[in-house]
């Protein structure tokens, strides 16, 4: 089993729509978990963390069930330029710092 | 904003030869990482630095890779001997010490062995 695994998409949907995507991991005594959003041949850039009691900030809400190790991040009203990848990102148990990326899942959104 | 600084933006190298990657990270950071994205796949993990020293590394951190923090600013990455699987993204990144463990990313240095 991959260590953090994402559908891969890609998801296109039409401006405002809400998308969802998923991710899973392996490693249940993992510590920390974040969504990053990757443009085209950029860096990862930080979208939010995720807490165990889940967070949202403005149109973008995370999930995080322990139990099931699984991550979600919902985007309301999509905009165009929400087009990116979206990376699962997880600090393993047992690693100081170092994080685990998936693989990512691409978004589309259309005009 | 504060942000993590790489030079140069594009190295194009022959096989064989050593190149040093350059990242400058934010300033009151005290965790450095390197990073590297092979085209078409994921970003991974190479190495953490943390106090003047390796604090954790990868498989794919070998005997050719090393880093090196050379003065209060930079952070390098030296690849001694490159191969032709050395060609990929290299991202530096630097987060806070303390409870928070949130990285920021360069805009990496596109490798590129001939």
């Amino acid at each position: 089993r991959k260590e953090v695994e994402q559908d891969p998409g890609p998801f296109n949907v039409p401006e405002g729509a809400t998308v969802a995507f998923n991710c899973t991991y392996s490693n249940s005594a993992s510590q920390s978990f974040f969504w990053y959003r990757q443009d085209c041949r950029k860096e990862p850039k930080l979208l939010m963390s995720v807490y165990s009691s889940g967070n949202e900030d403005g149109r973008f809400t995370a999930q995080l069930n322990r139990a099931s190790q699984y991550i979600s991040l919902l985007i309301r009203d999509s905009k165009l330029s929400d087009s990116a990848t979206y990376l699962c990102v997880v600090r393993p148990a047992g690693s100081a710092r170092q994080l685990t990326f998936g693989s990512g899942t691409q978004l589309t959104v259309l005009p | 904003e504060p942000e993590v600084t790489q030079t140069p933006s594009h190295q194009v190298t022959q096989m064989g030869q050593e190149v040093i990657l350059r990242c400058v990270p934010i300033s009151n950071h005290l965790y450095f990482y390197w990073y590297r994205q092979i085209l078409g796949q994921k970003v991974e993990f190479l190495v953490s630095f943390y106090n003047n020293e390796i604090s954790e590394k990868s498989e794919i951190f070998d005997d050719q890779f090393s880093v090196e923090r050379p003065d209060g600013s930079n952070f390098t990455l030296k690849i001694r001997s490159t191969k032709l699987e050395d060609s990929a993204m290299y991202f530096c990144a630097s987060g806070l010490a303390g409870g928070t463990d949130t990285q920021y990313f360069g805009p990496g240095t596109r490798l590129t062995v001939l």
